[in-house]
């Protein structure tokens, strides 16, 4: 059965720019959760998406944002990218967000 | 405020030396504790969730535990290939996966 996917892997923007990250969740999995980690604040939750419907959020400014399509594919989108939004970007998906959470490889961005 | 305490922040063991890491919560409704592996440029890897206070669980040389107030991760005669950062995180109940993760303990186990 294939893992999380996500896309793409590495990234590197200049300030001012927006960028777009991908998500496919693990067959079957409805519920899709997207994480920041940096060496300073470790992980942090931005949001989680079940049936196209953002459930829950954590505290990030709105220039992040996402949104989840029907096959249950997710998208983040940063605008007017700041250097402190460099992270890991990670994203997790579960059967309906009250089961584990199976993380994917990350996309790295960098913004230069 | 709900936090999630790890430590500690490093260690360093020798192979065949068994050791324990800490995660302490304060977490009001806590719905589970979860333990994850995560190797340079990866992603965590799951290894462990605990619901219940006095609940363990067993994976090769690690064990789980899970107590009101902490979690342990035990890890008996460690190999090199354990080397890891072992990442903790709590679940709030009705949180849909909404998890918050400790800072981490990064292992580094030498032959």
């Amino acid at each position: 059965k294939a893992g999380v996917t996500q896309t793409p892997r590495y990234l590197i923007k200049t300030r001012g720019q927006q960028v777009t990250l991908s998500c496919s969740p693990i067959s079957g999995h409805r519920s899709v959760s997207w994480y920041q980690q940096t060496p300073g604040q470790g992980l942090q939750f931005l949001f989680e998406y079940f049936s196209e419907t953002q459930r829950n959020k954590g505290n990030f400014p709105g220039r992040v944002s996402g949104r989840q399509f029907s096959n249950s594919r997710s998208e983040m989108n940063v605008s007017t990218l700041e250097l402190g939004d460099s992270a890991l970007y990670l994203c997790a998906s579960s059967f309906s967000g009250k089961e584990t959470q199976y993380f994917g490889p990350g996309t790295r961005l960098l913004v230069l | 405020e709900d936090q999630v305490t790890q430590s500690p922040e490093a260690l360093r063991l020798q192979e065949g030396e068994s050791s324990s890491l800490n995660c302490s919560y304060t977490v009001s409704g806590l719905r589970g504790l979860f333990w994850y592996r995560q190797d340079p440029g990866k992603g965590p890897e799951f290894l462990f969730t605990l619901y219940s206070a006095g609940e363990e669980k067993e994976k090769e040389r690690l064990k789980a535990t899970l107590t009101k107030k902490e979690s342990f991760l035990h890890i008996t005669a460690p190999k090199p290939e354990d080397s890891a950062t072992y990442l903790c995180a709590g679940e709030l109940s009705g949180g849909y996966n909404k998890l918050i993760f400790g800072a981490g303990t990064r292992l580094a186990v030498h032959p």
